[in-house]
């Protein structure tokens, strides 16, 4: 079984400049989530998707980053513009439950450095 | 605000040694304990506890959850340099209208570096 998919794996861009992000999960799986890790600190939830819904976007900063999964498959995550602290590894998950405990399943991330 | 805290922060010790990582949790709505292992890369699924007072093996790693205290604690034996990573735990919540999609909230992790 593929894992989750994610690209690119390192991106280096210039403060105020955007970039985008995209993931794809693992077939079937309903849910979908973005993880931002920042050096040294556990993953912390941005957005969970169900399907192609929003589940949960609380930790968004929503004035500068965007997600998106429009045909309930992959997802885009966009930052416009970066700051220096987005600088991190952005961790794709997803999760074939759509309601009880189960494990997520992560990809290998997409590291961001902001200069 | 649900919170998730990992002690110790690092861990130094030598092959052979058994470690014992530990994991407070504060959450609202709890629904599972979740362990990851991560090295330079994805995290990968170790544990997942929902009961209190039953331990889940898996070679040299265990883990235990005590719903009472809010904790879990996972245990390495015998410890190898390949077991040099950082160990995640996560809380799994319910969402507010009472059903699980899932959502994971993370300590800071434990750095655990094996020696030979």
């Amino acid at each position: 079984e593929a894992g989750v998919a994610q690209s690119p794996r390192y991106k280096i861009i210039e403060k105020r400049q955007s970039v985008a992000f995209w993931c794809n999960p693992i077939s079937g799986h309903a849910t979908l989530y973005w993880y931002q890790q920042i050096l040294g600190q556990g993953p912390k939830l941005l957005i969970q998707f169900q399907n192609n819904g929003v589940v949960d976007d609380s930790q968004l900063p929503k004035d500068r980053f965007s997600a998106e999964r429009l045909k309930g498959v992959d997802s885009t995550l966009k930052i416009q513009p970066a700051k220096l602290e987005d600088s991190a590894v952005y961790l794709c998950a997803s999760s074939p439950r759509t309601g009880g405990a189960g494990e997520l399943f992560f990809g290998e991330g997409s590291r961001l450095t902001v200069l | 605000e649900d919170k998730v805290v990992q002690s110790p922060l690092s861990l130094v010790v030598h092959e052979g040694d058994t470690v014992t990582l530990n994991c407070s949790y504060e959450v609202t709505n709890f629904r599972s304990l979740l362990w990851y292992k991560q090295e330079k890369k994805a995290p990968t699924f170790l544990f997942m506890l929902t009961s209190s007072g039953i331990e889940k093996k898996s070679g040299r790693l265990s883990s235990i959850l005590d719903k009472k205290e809010l904790f879990s604690i996972l245990n390495i034996t015998a410890t190898q340099t390949g077991d040099s990573a950082v160990y995640l735990c996560a809380a799994q919540v319910l969402n507010a209208g009472g059903t699980s999609y899932g959502k994971l909230t993370f300590g800071q992790g434990t750095i655990l570096t094996v020696h030979p």
